[in-house]
């Protein structure tokens, strides 16, 4: 079974900084990928997916994400975070065991707080 | 659009007792699904339904039934519930169950057993 794991519980950036976030995987093979984001009170929101072909992907709200194979990594990233990114931030990876959402595993998440 | 909605929002039970959380979707979704999220545990499965009429157990199913009332209602019932039980709800749904699709959540029920 694969497994996701985010290092990072909290990360504090101030506004107007660049952000990163680290999401590892374990997966035999080439997973599917996801980061979600969760505002304060609210359910999670896709931002971006990577499934196969260019491995810089865009998602919504200026983020986007690069797949390094030899690194398990999928980090998350945007150049210049705005108050309103701070949010709980989720990393998931699919497996292709066609079983359905059992094969979709979420990390543990990283609370992001933007200083002013 | 409403998209996926639950209810209730806040819940507070006592030990032993039982409650069903209700969700639906409006997007004519196949697939729905109930997970919980427990701080530093991420989000967990418990069951879900692919399609209607159908449904199976995810990572975390004791103490809960499920039922698909039709396309757009999925519910979730705690029969007895227990302390461990106190967590935030979410139900989702996709256009169909494979793991590549985009899940859709609903804002969450906040429920404590005491």
């Amino acid at each position: 079974a694969q497994s996701v794991t985010q290092p990072d519980i909290h990360i504090t950036v101030s506004e107007g900084a660049s952000l990163e976030l680290r999401c590892n995987y374990s997966y035999g093979a080439t997973p599917y990928l996801f980061w979600y984001v969760q505002s304060p009170g609210q359910g999670l929101q896709l931002l971006l997916k990577y499934f196969s072909g260019d491995t810089l992907v865009q998602g919504i709200k200026g983020f986007e994400a690069e797949f390094k194979r030899s690194q398990s990594s999928f980090n998350l990233r945007k150049p210049s975070v705005h108050w309103s990114d701070a949010a709980e931030y989720f990393c998931a990876v699919g497996d292709y065991s066609g079983g359905g959402a059992d094969g979709l595993t979420f990390g543990k998440g990283t609370h992001l707080i933007i200083q002013p | 659009n409403a998209g996926v909605t639950q209810t209730p929002k806040f819940q507070v039970l006592k030990t032993g007792q039982s409650m069903t959380l209700q969700c639906a979707q409006d997007m004519n979704h196949n697939s729905m699904y109930w997970y919980r999220q427990d701080p530093g545990m991420g989000l967990r499965l418990i069951y879900y339904s692919a399609s209607e009429g159908t449904t199976d157990k995810g990572e975390v199913p004791n103490g809960y039934n499920v039922s698909r009332l039709n396309k757009r209602e999925f519910s979730l019932r705690l029969e007895s519930a227990a302390p461990s039980q106190t967590s935030v709800y979410f139900c989702a749904s996709s256009v169909t169950v494979a793991t590549n699709e985009k899940l859709f959540f609903g804002s969450g029920t906040q429920l404590s057993v005491l």
